[in-house]
């Protein structure tokens, strides 16, 4: 175990269904993530949050919807996804001043939507 | 933010062997770090070396920095099978960056 957990760690989801992803971190980080990896292409980063503020999301389709409560928990609301959102979601999280501390990553959560 | 670009795209060698791989960034940096990901796991952090830093160990892992060619290699000795997984380098020119990723190096381990 990292210390980042990310639940579940297998997903499927209909394509009218809603369903969250949970990540959870007892690190004393204030910064979360949330990357998506799909089949052959670079982690893409979605989006960040610094002391449970979002400050970064990366034109992430509406259907993505993300919850930062406080700084140990993420998730991510997941409804009406397309076949195309089918990936291994990380969560990852870091000190502010991520760069000079490096980020620890959670398992994933593999996607599938049918 | 920055990606890098790592070098060879995928890499086999035999058990026991010593594995490199090289990364290139585009602009001035604050430090380089390494990452390893297992197959449908997540990343985990290997070392970071400091721009002021020319060459850093861990265990069995040696990384150096070139900064005026703006490159890092990452080297592996001994190699074993637990090590076949993908490896990413992270540049960041500054505190505020957000690490994102480059397509890696894929190693396999052979027996």
């Amino acid at each position: 175990e990292t210390g980042v957990t990310q639940t579940p760690r297998h997903l499927v989801m209909g394509m009218t269904n809603k369903k969250s992803l949970k990540c959870e971190q007892h690190l004393g980080h204030n910064a979360m993530y949330w990357y998506k990896q799909s089949a052959k292409k670079p982690l893409e980063l979605m989006f960040v949050y610094n002391f449970k503020e979002q400050t970064e999301n990366n034109s992430v389709p509406s259907r993505f919807s993300p919850e930062c409560p406080n700084s140990s928990h993420l998730f991510l609301h997941l409804h009406t996804l397309q076949p195309e959102d089918s990936a291994l979601y990380l969560c990852a999280s870091s000190q502010p001043g991520t760069a000079i501390y490096g980020y620890t990553f959670g398992s994933g959560t593999r996607l599938t939507v049918v | 933010s920055q990606q890098g670009e790592e070098d060879p795209q995928a890499l086999s060698i035999q058990e026991g062997e010593n594995a490199t791989m090289n990364c290139s960034y585009k602009t001035s940096i604050n430090n380089l770090q390494w990452y390893r990901q297992n197959s449908g796991r997540g990343l985990v952090h290997l070392i970071l070396i400091r721009s002021n830093e020319r060459e850093k160990h861990s265990g069995r892992l040696r990384v150096t920095l070139d900064t005026s060619k703006k490159s890092s290699s990452l080297l592996i000795t001994a190699s074993r099978a637990a090590d076949t997984a993908s490896y990413f380098c992270a540049p960041s020119g500054n505190r505020d960056d957000k690490i994102i990723f480059g397509k890696g190096t894929r190693l396999h381990i052979l027996p």
